[in-house]
């Protein structure tokens, strides 16, 4: 079945220490983002790629950085880990249809990062 | 991005329809509606979407009024399972996932 993964599912770092979380999908869309969900919150948008194009969001730290290296691939970086960033990191993907549609977004399990 | 309100919780029976609204005041023109379900450490999950009117799928209802301005998600007879945290969005594209509505299904 098509689907969007996160490997690893738990990821524990330390204090400052960088950390790669991974996402792939097999839907083929040309559209990937990356949330972070804190506890008992919304998730919350740090970044997407449309197609080969990068978009940050304003209040996204410089700490978090991302890759895309081709369709299927997205990383999430992140430089210098704090016990803040502790959270669930949500990749999502989804295919724009273009100016007349809307967009289905399609969510992985996520990864639950562990700061200590 | 238009901001969305909605109830922070509900509780409700199993068997029952169960009704969330969701305000959204200053929806854009071009704005889609959009409904998703997330369950306790999982990823959110699609459940409907409508730009006007009546939606309908195989597990939501979706009623829009003409100034677009709130939404209905329609669940009809709920099950224990669907007890879940059920988000509004508006917008196309990337998303602003607003507080969402703990629905809780009792026995």
């Amino acid at each position: 079945d098509a689907m969007v993964i996160q490997n690893p599912r738990y990821q524990v770092t330390q204090f400052g220490k960088p950390v790669t979380l991974s996402c792939s999908q097999t839907l083929n869309h040309n559209v990937m983002y990356w949330y972070q969900q804190k506890s008992s919150q919304a998730p919350k948008l740090l970044f997407h790629y449309y197609d080969k194009d990068f978009n940050n969001e304003a209040d996204t730290p410089d700490n978090f950085q991302s890759r895309r290296p081709n369709t299927s691939f997205c990383f999430l970086d992140i430089r210098s880990p704090g016990l803040g960033d502790a959270a669930m990191y949500l990749c999502a993907t989804s295919r724009d249809q273009g100016a007349s549609s809307s967009y289905e977004q399609y969510f992985g399990p996520g990864t639950r990062l562990t700061v200590t | 991005l238009a901001k969305t309100t909605q109830p922070i919780s509900m509780d409700s029976y199993e068997g029952q329809e169960v009704n969330i609204t969701c305000s959204h005041n200053n929806i854009a023109t071009n704005d889609y509606i959009t409904w998703y379900q997330q369950f306790p450490s999982q990823g959110p999950r699609f459940i409907i979407q409508g730009y006007k009117t009546k939606v309908t799928n195989e597990v939501a209802s979706l009623f829009i009024p003409a100034d677009r301005k709130s939404s209905t998600l329609s669940l009809p007879r709920v099950s224990l399972s669907d007890t879940a945290v059920y988000y509004c969005l508006v917008g196309r594209g990337q998303l602003t996932f607003g507080s969402g509505t703990q629905l809780t299904v009792l026995p």
